[in-house]
């Protein structure tokens, strides 16, 4: 079964600084998604990624995939407040269209002013 | 809004009790998905259903069964539940037809409480 791992599990960090979220996984897949969830809330769909070298950029967030590793990562360039979220990777195993989803842990990440 | 709802938002039940949770995906989507979010377990997917019909498989307990109606909407079964069966429930979809990928758009989840 694909296993994916994460880290940090948790990131404490102040504004204005940058950090990097890893997402590693077992098996062979081109196909990695990121999400971010509120405390409470629900998942919202951060960036998809569907090849070796995709990046994706939106606002402070960019993500990117290298498929030959198996590691996918989401850099946050100058950290604000509102980006304080749990963020999920998941990787997508198997024929298109009909596969299971592999979620991460969750990286919790809290941004002090 | 992601487009998808689900209901109930909550429920409250005892353990033995069966419940079923409803979901209606987005317009168009032809996919959805089932999850399970508890503090332990984390994120698990449980079943998926594409245009009706049973497509993958995963963490889904035997007492637990779903399935996706031709008006495409979903309904997860839990039946003889436990203590261990609260949790957060939500339902996904995806799938647009003539779509590339599975990019899943989250509902807003049911909460179960078995007590």
């Amino acid at each position: 079964e694909l296993k994916v791992e994460q880290n940090p599990l948790f990131l404490s960090m102040q504004e204005e600084k940058n950090y990097t979220i890893y997402c590693n996984y077992s098996t062979t897949s081109d196909r990695l998604y990121w999400y971010r969830q509120d405390p409470g809330k629900s998942l919202e769909s951060l960036f998809v990624l569907l090849s070796n070298g995709a990046v994706k950029q939106e606002g402070r967030l960019m993500a990117s995939l290298d498929t030959k590793a198996r590691l996918s990562t989401l850099h946050i360039t100058a950290a604000v407040h509102d980006l304080s979220a749990t963020y999920f990777c998941a990787v997508e195993g198997g024929s298109y269209n009909f596969n299971k989803f592999y979620f991460g842990s969750g990286t919790k990440l809290n941004v002090k002013p | 809004d992601s487009g998808v709802t689900q209901t109930p938002k909550h429920l409250i039940t005892a353990t033995g009790q069966r419940v079923t949770l409803r979901c209606s995906p987005r317009s168009g989507d032809l996919s959805v998905y089932w999850y399970q979010q508890s503090l332990d377990q984390g994120l698990q997917f449980l079943i998926q259903y594409y245009n009706g019909e049973e497509r993958a498989k995963g963490n889904i307990l035997e007492r637990f069964s779903a399935q996706q109606f031709p008006d495409l909407h979903s309904e997860l079964n839990l039946s003889s539940l436990e203590l261990g069966d609260s949790a957060l429930y939500f339902c996904a979809s995806s799938g647009r037809r003539g779509g590339w990928d599975n990019e899943q758009f989250f509902g807003p989840g049911t909460r179960l409480t078995v007590l």
